[in-house]
């Protein structure tokens, strides 16, 4: 079945570092893929999306890049803040974003 | 306009109990799809609605059940509760044919 797997956390960094959060999925069909974010006690935020292989999805200076050889979608910032201290997860869906497949999330804590 | 709101935030039950947690999608949304998040997990899809129906449904048991109101609303009803029912219960709303899924900030249900 469908699966995504992703880096282990948790994950600490100093502000100003550089941030990359690996995920790689396996998918039946051609999959979207997503990443989402959760603050405390929030629900989820979508963060970027890619539907096709090569796109480069981004927002609030993260991006990541789906590369279907590798099937990957690995998260990268070049300058982490205090504030993007929160849970990411990767996900993936086929035939329609409705049905969402996530992975176990990864716990990123930045230190002033 | 108006997020996905999800009552209650909070809720205790005990083993052999039944829940219903209730859920209103954001404006303009017609389809609703509820996921539970254990803790330390990522979500898992549990079902979704489309036009008051069932169009879709993940891993999960009979005693776990749904609706979905004309108004786009819905309910995910638990019966016969287990301690391993335990989790962070997310409603999204979206479109079926575009996303992203807007997701609530979640029920917490704590079984003992």
């Amino acid at each position: 079945g469908d699966s995504v797997t992703q880096m282990e956390g948790p994950v600490t960094l100093s502000e100003e570092a550089f941030l990359t959060i690996n995920c790689t999925y396996t998918a039946t069909g051609y999959p979207s893929l997503f990443w989402y974010v959760q603050y405390p006690g929030e629900g989820l935020q979508l963060l970027l999306k890619a539907t096709k292989a090569d796109d480069k999805g981004s927002n609030k200076g993260f991006e990541a890049t789906y590369r279907k050889e590798t099937t990957s979608f690995h998260l990268e910032k070049g300058s982490v803040q205090v504030s993007d201290s929160a849970v990411y997860f990767c996900a993936l869906s086929v035939g329609g974003a409705q049905k969402l497949v996530f992975g176990q999330g990864t716990r990123l804590t930045i230190n002033p | 306009e108006t997020g996905v709101t999800q009552s209650p935030t909070h809720l205790i039950k005990t083993r052999g109990q039944q829940v219903t947690l209730r859920c209103s999608s954001q404006s303009g949304h017609n389809t609703v799809s509820w996921y539970q998040q254990a803790l330390g997990q990522g979500p898992q899809f549990i079902f979704q609605y489309y036009r008051e129906e069932e169009n879709g449904r993940g891993n999960f048991p009979p005693r776990f059940s749904g609706l979905q109101f004309p108004n786009y609303s819905s309910e995910l009803n638990v019966n016969a509760l287990e301690l391993d029912d335990s989790a962070l219960y997310l409603c999204a709303s979206g479109l079926p044919t575009e996303g992203p899924l807007h997701f609530g900030n979640g029920t917490r249900l704590t079984v003992t």
